[in-house]
């Protein structure tokens, strides 16, 4: 099953508030996982990615925690800005030799001034 | 730096045409994937080029096709083009093929096929 199931569609924090936004996976052979964040009428960027022998990566306000046993994984905003209002897609691509990510259907974040 | 740079930024076909989609990749960058991003949807695989050869490609019809340039500039073709066919198409570029290397995206192409 080479799907990412990402939740929720939709979010809305107020600013200083932590924004949590979570992924779920079936596929074991999944070994790389980015987030990326778009903004209206760009294309993704990527914010920060974890392999699955880490537990968790922190780069400044965003974290991501992985629980391999669990096949689910989650990314945290801290201190959301509304400048962080985006939406972000989780992703997962297998160590196949080659890069193929599979993206979720992404979270529309609106963080509140 | 520009970037990856996609061209052109709209694009209105009618049903049934071809289209042809442009990427320069990073400067630096060796490898260019495509994607297609439905509207409210993650963006989905297309294929990815490498030294000009078609490495890997997701699950889209023959009717989707592309090309890598010598200079690792890229197209997308589509042919008989489909109403289901509108969507935003990102290039992404990579230096390698590598699995966990950082793929840097264009602003994408939005085709409209009416």
């Amino acid at each position: 099953q080479q799907q990412v199931k990402q939740s929720p569609q939709s979010l809305i924090v107020q600013k200083g508030g932590i924004s949590i936004i979570n992924c779920a996976y079936e596929n074991t052979a999944f070994d790389y996982f980015p987030w990326y964040q778009q903004f209206p009428g760009k294309g993704p960027a990527l914010l920060i990615a974890i392999r699955p022998d880490v537990s968790e990566k922190k780069e400044g306000r965003f974290t991501i925690s992985f629980n391999k046993s669990a096949k689910q994984f989650s990314l945290h905003i801290m201190d959301s800005q509304p400048g962080d209002s985006a939406t972000y897609f989780c992703a997962a691509s297998m160590n196949t030799g080659f890069q193929k990510l599979v993206f979720g259907t992404g979270t529309r974040l609106l963080v509140s001034p | 730096d520009a970037g990856v740079t996609q061209s052109p930024t709209h694009l209105i076909k009618t049903r049934g045409q071809q289209v042809t989609l442009r990427c320069s990749p990073k400067s630096g960058h060796d490898t260019v994937s495509w994607y297609q991003q439905a509207l409210g949807q993650g963006p989905q695989f297309i294929f990815q080029y490498y030294e000009e050869e078609e490495r890997q490609r997701g699950n889209f019809p023959d009717r989707f096709s592309g090309h890598q340039f010598p200079n690792y500039s890229s197209e997308l073709n589509v042919n008989a083009l489909l109403l289901g066919d509108s969507a935003l198409y990102l290039c992404a570029s990579s230096l390698g093929t590598g699995y966990n290397t950082e793929a840097f995206f264009g602003q994408g192409t939005r085709l409209t096929v009416v």
